[in-house]
């Protein structure tokens, strides 16, 4: 069964510009959570989606947004992007329900210059 | 909201046994997880605990206390294969699929 896939792994952006990252469940799976890590701040949560709709927002501003398409693949966009955007960008795909983990993907390293 | 507290740093030695804390604060507790994350890579299930007590899984077990809001990892014999990081997560019951995740543990096991 294949796990979790993120695209791209690796990312080198502009300051103004705008990124989209994809996720890809795995099979089954309906709920796609997306997570921020950097090394000052750890794992930051920033939405959930679960059959295509957002049902969980962390504290991130506007510029971040998601969606989740028919097929439980998600995407994450950033416009405008900040050097302080810079930091890998995991997604985690879980099964319904409160005892699920959660299966990470490898991430997709975005570098802001 | 939620508060996770992990130490930053541990160093054991191989073939040792080490226990990571980890206290929260919820306002709907629903479920804490354990991962591990090596350098570069993706973190990893290891545990999942929703009642008090403890849970053995082969090296690893994890323990939960709800009351007192605090959890542990214990690695027993440890490999150097166990240096990484390791992540508390606590579910909360208000926001159904939202995971909130402490800054993690860096373990650093030694020869």
């Amino acid at each position: 069964k294949a796990g979790v896939t993120q695209t791209p792994r690796y990312l080198i952006k502009t300051r103004g510009q705008q990124v989209t990252l994809s996720c890809s469940p795995i099979s089954g799976h309906r709920s796609v959570s997306w997570y921020q890590q950097t090394p000052g701040q750890g794992l930051q949560f920033l939405f959930e989606y679960f059959s295509e709709t957002q049902r969980n927002k962390g504290n991130f501003p506007g510029r971040f947004s998601g969606r989740q398409f028919s097929n439980s693949r998600s995407e994450m966009n950033v416009s405008t992007l900040e050097l302080g955007d810079s930091a890998l960008y995991l997604c985690a795909s879980s099964l319904e329900g409160s005892s699920a983990e959660a299966f990470f993907g490898q991430g997709t390293r975005l570098t802001v210059v | 909201g939620q508060n996770i507290d992990q130490p930053t740093e541990m160093t054991a030695t191989e073939g040792a046994i080490v226990q990571i804390n980890c206290t929260y604060q919820t306002s709907g507790f629903n479920g804490l997880f354990w991962y591990q994350q090596h350098a570069g890579e993706a973190p990893t299930f290891l545990s999942y605990n929703v009642l008090d007590g403890l849970e053995e899984k082969g090296r690893f077990s994890s323990f939960l206390s709800r009351s007192k809001g605090y959890s542990y990892l214990l690695l027993k014999e440890l490999q150097m294969k166990d240096s990484a990081s390791y992540l508390c997560a606590v579910r909360d019951n208000t926001n159904a699929g939202k995971s909130t995740f402490g800054d993690g543990t860096t373990l650093t096991v030694k020869p």
